[in-house]
């Protein structure tokens, strides 16, 4: 099983500020990396797939990078609608698809 | 637009069966797996499983640590995939999800808003 780890838990930030996510993985997973951002009571929301791909719909604010094992999301500039709980999935290896324990992006 | 519904959840006793439906609207359900998630209290996402399409021969995958107790099917006719759950747990307190893929590719464009199963004595 593939075991992804994030960091940091907790990302205290301002509005306006860049929130930079981190996602690692126990073995490569090529590119094969999405994130997902979960807010209390709604459905998760794809935001990246294939590591750097941006989802339908996603601002362009959203960015992310990386391969093998290691991938980032990017948030050039904090919206009040972007504090929520950010998660990696790989679905490279499987079963199990897995996702990271997440990152929460509160506000400071 | 793509509408995926979750119903069936609720307060059950520990050791007892609870099946959750996934009600699919705006999309060819029948050509498209499904898939079944969780997310239990102060906890992350977790896959359950999946079932793929007929044309896929119906095939399932499980998460390993559900050790059989869950089993996915669907109703193409009726546009809803199920989960069965039997033998439940504590543990098994959770919002589950229902989620599918355009590309068959396990990045979930779709989600229905959950089910909150509570089990408890």
């Amino acid at each position: 099983e593939i075991v992804l780890t994030q960091s940091p838990a907790t990302l205290s930030l301002s509005p306006g500020e860049r929130a930079t996510l981190s996602c690692r993985a126990s073995q490569s997973v090529g590119t094969y990396l999405g994130w997902y951002q979960h807010k209390p009571g709604q459905a998760p929301r794809l935001l990246i797939y294939h590591a750097s791909h941006r989802a339908t719909g996603i601002p362009a604010r959203f960015s992310g990078s990386g391969s093998g094992t290691d991938f980032t999301l990017t948030i050039s500039s904090l919206e009040p609608e972007d504090f929520a709980v950010y998660y990696c999935q790989q679905g490279s290896t499987w079963p199990p698809l897995t996702f990271g324990g997440g990152t929460k992006v509160e506000i400071k | 637009e793509v509408h995926l519904v979750e119903s069936g959840g609720g307060l059950v006793q520990p050791g007892r069966s609870l099946r959750l439906s996934c009600t699919a609207s705006g999309y060819t359900f029948p050509d498209y797996a499904m898939s079944w998630f969780r997310q239990a209290p102060g906890k992350g996402l977790e896959w359950l499983g999946f079932i793929r399409s007929k044309g896929n021969r119906e095939a399932t995958r499980y998460a390993a640590s559900l050790r059989g107790r869950f089993t996915i099917s669907r109703d193409d006719p009726k546009t809803i995939a199920y989960l069965q759950m039997n033998s439940l747990k504590p543990e098994d307190t959770a919002f589950y999800y229902c989620a599918f893929d355009w590309n068959d590719d396990f990045y979930f464009e779709w989600w229905g808003q959950g089910t909150l199963v509570t089990v408890s004595s």
